[in-house]
């Protein structure tokens, strides 16, 4: 099954202990991206990746890092996550940046 | 970068009546619009797009119009069911640029 694979679902955690959020395609996408989703202010995108080891920022990338050393994989890196930082995330993958994306299904972080 | 509105941020609609949902766009370069479906709980879902060379398209029961001169597209969903009930977001994409804009969603609710 095509499908965009998001770990973990859930996750609670505290002020400055560094977290990674997997994120993993199997349909041999180009693109893809993480995005915060936050009530009233839709989907913001964090980085986003045209290819292996090509990515750049978005519009919200203050905080996090990520990496594309495979192409199915780009995890997202909370360095030393902050309260602010507790939103629901995407991860998503796409062709290229004119067709549509497949999401995963979702990690909701909280931080503490 | 391209600036994504999206109206109304809710709708109600008795099941079997139409909803429509507007979208406005700034950057002229902009020309692919995808439309999303988001369920609770679920990551958002592609149920239809449009590009810049086509004025509207039709899947069933929903379609999407898409005015360039005017930069706004609209989704229209006729013979609404409860199962419609969802967000929908609109979103902007093109080669000008290398990022996706979503827009801030819009929370339909079809009354039975």
């Amino acid at each position: 099954e095509a499908q965009v694979t998001q770990n973990p679902r859930y996750l609670i955690t505290v002020t400055g202990k560094k977290l990674t959020v997997t994120c993993s395609q199997n349909m041999n996408h180009e693109y893809m991206s993480w995005y915060r989703q936050d009530p009233g202010l839709g989907l913001r995108q964090i980085y986003y990746s045209m290819n292996v080891e090509v990515t750049d920022k978005g519009d919200v990338p203050e905080g996090y890092k990520v990496s594309r050393k495979e192409k199915r994989n780009f995890p997202l890196i909370l360095e030393s996550p902050s309260p602010n930082q507790t939103s629901l995330y995407f991860c998503a993958s796409a062709p290229s940046r004119v067709y549509g994306y497949t999401f995963g299904s979702g990690t909701r972080l909280t931080v503490v | 970068g391209e600036n994504v509105e999206q109206h109304p941020s809710t709708l109600s609609v008795q099941e079997g009546d139409s909803a429509v949902i507007k979208c406005t766009y700034s950057d002229s370069a902009s020309n692919y619009f995808p439309w999303y479906k988001q369920e609770l709980g679920k990551g958002p879902q592609l149920i239809i797009d449009i590009r810049s060379n086509v004025g509207e398209k039709k899947d069933q029961r929903i379609a999407v119009t898409l005015n360039k001169t005017a930069k706004h597209f609209s989704l229209h969903i006729t013979e609404t069911q409860p199962e419609d009930s969802a967000v929908y977001f609109c979103a902007a994409s093109g080669f000008a640029g290398n990022q996706f804009y979503f827009g801030t969603g819009t929370s339909l609710t079809v009354i039975p």
